[in-house]
């Protein structure tokens, strides 16, 4: 079945620095991916759309410029929270279709 | 605009039990209906699908049945086991093109031994 990779799985970086979080398609391409956030027990919040070869779609209220989304291939898109600070803390999911939905396994992210 | 409701636990049942959650939808056109399993500390597992009405979704002993009439994808599963312990979120996909999932706001179970 469709797999997809989300790395890191967790990350502890210092205030002010910046984490990528990169997403691969492992055995198909995928178009479009989502990128999630999830507080503790929470749903998830959508935070963007990201389509290979063009610019993001970002939710309402999500600042483009603190998470910045790249999708260079058709098998990856990233995710990079830059200028990290404390309440950036949270879980980050990404998702990638093809005939489905199919999700990472999130990355903990948690800036000190 | 979609939106998906489902009923807010936490939930504890006792091993053996019957399990519902239930899951209501409101969409535009003709959605199609998941449940997904969310494992501590993981990502989204999905569990179970249906397409169309009165398709039912089955995995693992988990059933859900798509019932246009009264919108709704609610989840069961005659016998719970303490790995069933996790959170499980009921979602909706409109259908039009590469368009993210609606997700409710998810249930914890907790079975206990």
């Amino acid at each position: 079945g469709a797999v997809v990779s989300q790395h890191p799985s967790w990350v502890i970086c210092k205030s002010g620095t910046s984490v990528k979080i990169e997403c691969r398609s492992l055995d198909f391409q995928a178009t479009t991916m989502f990128w999630y956030r999830q507080f503790p027990k929470q749903s998830l919040m959508l935070m963007a759309t990201s389509n290979e070869g063009s610019k993001a779609t970002y939710e309402q209220g999500v600042e483009k410029d603190k998470f910045l989304i790249n999708h260079a291939s058709l098998t990856l898109s990233t995710l990079t929270v830059t200028s990290a600070h404390p309440e950036d803390s949270s879980f980050y999911i990404c998702s990638a279709t093809d005939y489905g939905y199919t999700f990472g396994s999130g990355t903990r992210l948690t800036v000190v | 605009g979609d939106s998906v409701t489902q009923m807010e636990g936490p939930v504890t049942l006792s091993e053996e039990a019957f399990l519902t959650i239930n899951c209501t939808y409101t969409a535009t056109g003709y959605p199609s209906l998941f449940w997904y399993v969310q494992y501590p500390g993981e990502g989204l597992q999905l569990l179970l699908k249906a397409t169309k009405a009165d398709d039912k979704g089955s995995n693992k002993g988990f059933e859900a049945t798509y019932r246009k009439e009264t919108t709704s994808f609610h989840l069961e599963k005659g016998s719970v086991q303490v790995s069933d312990s996790a959170v499980y979120f009921c979602a909706l996909s409109p259908n039009s093109g590469n368009t993210p999932l609606v997700f409710g706001k998810g249930t914890r179970l907790s079975v206990i031994a």
